[in-house]
């Protein structure tokens, strides 16, 4: 299978400042890639769906100016947590598909923030 | 909407004990259902999915079969080993075949005791 490389694995931050977090798909092209967050004994939640080239599409509930997702290349999306306050510690997980509708979505191994 | 409802954890279970790991869905449409396993340390992994009605899917001896009378898709295995443990994520796509926008249960940690 193909593989997602997420980085950082795990960041703590002081509140007020901004997180970058990173999925990169390693030896095959995203056409899009999806971030979920996830809580404690709870499920994945789709936050955003971003396709190379164009803005994220955004799911209901999740701030766009605090949850800023970036997908400048086909092997690359960032998610930047601005302005982090405690209540966005979580985890938070990449995914990438490689073509459009039908193909398999390969995962990130997920980052874990704790704003502090 | 949508949903994902499976059992929760943590499972324990000995060597070569049978899983059941059970999960049950609410959905409009024919969606596709799909196991995903993470194990420590890792990403995601696609397990098995199974497409429409009746459909079984099956990967590394685990099987799961798509029962729509039911709304379940139960996922099993009949002889377990200590490299299974992982968490189990039970998951379905409104759109047939697509894995894009995929709606999760809350995960089963599955430990296997030797």
């Amino acid at each position: 299978g193909a593989v997602v490389s997420q980085h950082p694995s795990w960041v703590i931050c002081k509140s007020g400042t901004s997180v970058k977090i990173e999925c990169r798909s390693l030896d095959f092209q995203a056409t899009t890639m999806f971030w979920y967050r996830q809580f404690p004994k709870q499920s994945l939640m789709l936050m955003a769906t971003s396709n190379e080239g164009s803005k994220a599409t955004y799911e209901q509930g999740v701030e766009k100016d605090k949850f800023l997702i970036n997908h400048a290349s086909l092997t690359l999306s960032t998610l930047t947590v601005t302005s982090a306050h405690p209540e966005d510690s979580s985890f938070y997980i990449c995914s990438a598909r490689r073509g459009p509708g039908g193909s398999e979505a390969f995962f990130g191994q997920g980052t874990r923030l704790t704003v502090v | 909407g949508n949903s994902v409802t499976q059992m929760e954890g943590p499972v324990t279970l000995s060597e070569e004990a049978f899983l059941t790991i059970n999960c049950t869905y609410t959905a409009t449409g024919y969606p596709s259902l799909f196991w995903y396993v993470q194990y420590p340390g890792e990403g995601l992994q696609l397990l098995l999915k199974a497409t429409k009605a009746d459909d079984k899917g099956s990967n590394k001896g685990f099987e799961a079969t798509y029962r729509k009378e039911t709304t379940s898709f139960h996922l099993e295995k009949g002889s377990v080993q200590v490299s299974d443990s992982a968490v189990y994520f039970c998951a379905l796509s409104d759109r047939r075949g697509s894995q894009g926008n995929l709606i999760f249960g809350k995960g089963t940690k599955l430990s296997v005791k030797p």
